[in-house]
């Protein structure tokens, strides 16, 4: 079965700094796909950014930007030029046919 | 267009009630999902609906759990005689079909005393 792992429960960042948001996944597939999610208190899940897994070419979207290791199953999220309205859970999330495979997410709080 | 919308937006309900959550997709979604999320947990499936083939179910963490789907549009789910750890946030998707991204609604917050 796929797993989705995100080991920091919780992330801080200092307004304009860069963080890095880490993600593992376990799958013996070879096609799928990966994205992160942004939650904010709102609690509307918004797609942050989309990887397939068969492109070699890291996914960038404006200030957020993945880190995609397939031979290392890791998906790490990258946040520049971070702003206070970037303060939200992220999860990372894994498909493979149609059901989604969540994270337990991560908070990301970000400081003036 | 609208966005995925969910009512109620939250729900107290007393232990061993039956309660109705609803999920009104995207105008044109065929594909509908329903994910669950506990307090600091990730999201976990549920239900998904495509068009009109039969639901895959397999995420239903038991029979007191129900959802349908009428025309291919607006889906309830139904949570029959609740339990405290029913309590979690039921969030709903929609897509254009089961490759697309997926748009979520804001979720219903259901709380079981």
């Amino acid at each position: 079965a796929q797993t989705v792992t995100q080991s920091q429960p919780e992330m801080s960042v200092q307004e304009a700094e860069t963080v890095t948001l880490s993600c593992t996944y376990d799958t013996s597939e070879s096609d799928y796909y990966l994205f992160w999610y942004k939650q904010p208190p709102s609690r509307q899940m918004i797609l942050v950014i989309r990887q397939e897994a068969y492109k070699q070419q890291n996914a960038t979207e404006n200030r957020f930007s993945v880190n995609f290791q397939k031979a290392a199953k890791s998906f790490s999220l990258k946040i520049s030029d971070s702003q206070l309205g970037d303060a939200a859970m992220y999860f990372c999330a894994y498909r493979r046919t149609d059901k989604l495979i969540f994270g337990t997410g991560t908070r990301l709080q970000v400081f003036p | 267009g609208a966005g995925v919308s969910q009512s109620p937006s939250n729900k107290v309900t007393e232990k061993g009630k039956d309660v109705e959550l609803r999920c009104d997709p995207i105008s044109g979604h065929t594909a509908l999902y329903w994910y669950r999320q506990s307090l600091g947990q990730g999201l976990e499936f549920l239900i998904y609906f495509q068009g009109n083939s039969a639901p895959d179910k397999s995420g239903l963490p038991s029979d007191r759990f129900s959802a349908e789907r009428t025309g291919g549009s607006v889906s309830t789910l139904t949570i029959q005689r609740t339990q405290q750890e029913d309590s979690a946030v039921y969030l709903c998707a929609s897509s254009l079909d089961w490759g697309a991204g997926k748009y979520f609604g804001p979720g219903t917050r259901l709380t079981v005393t």
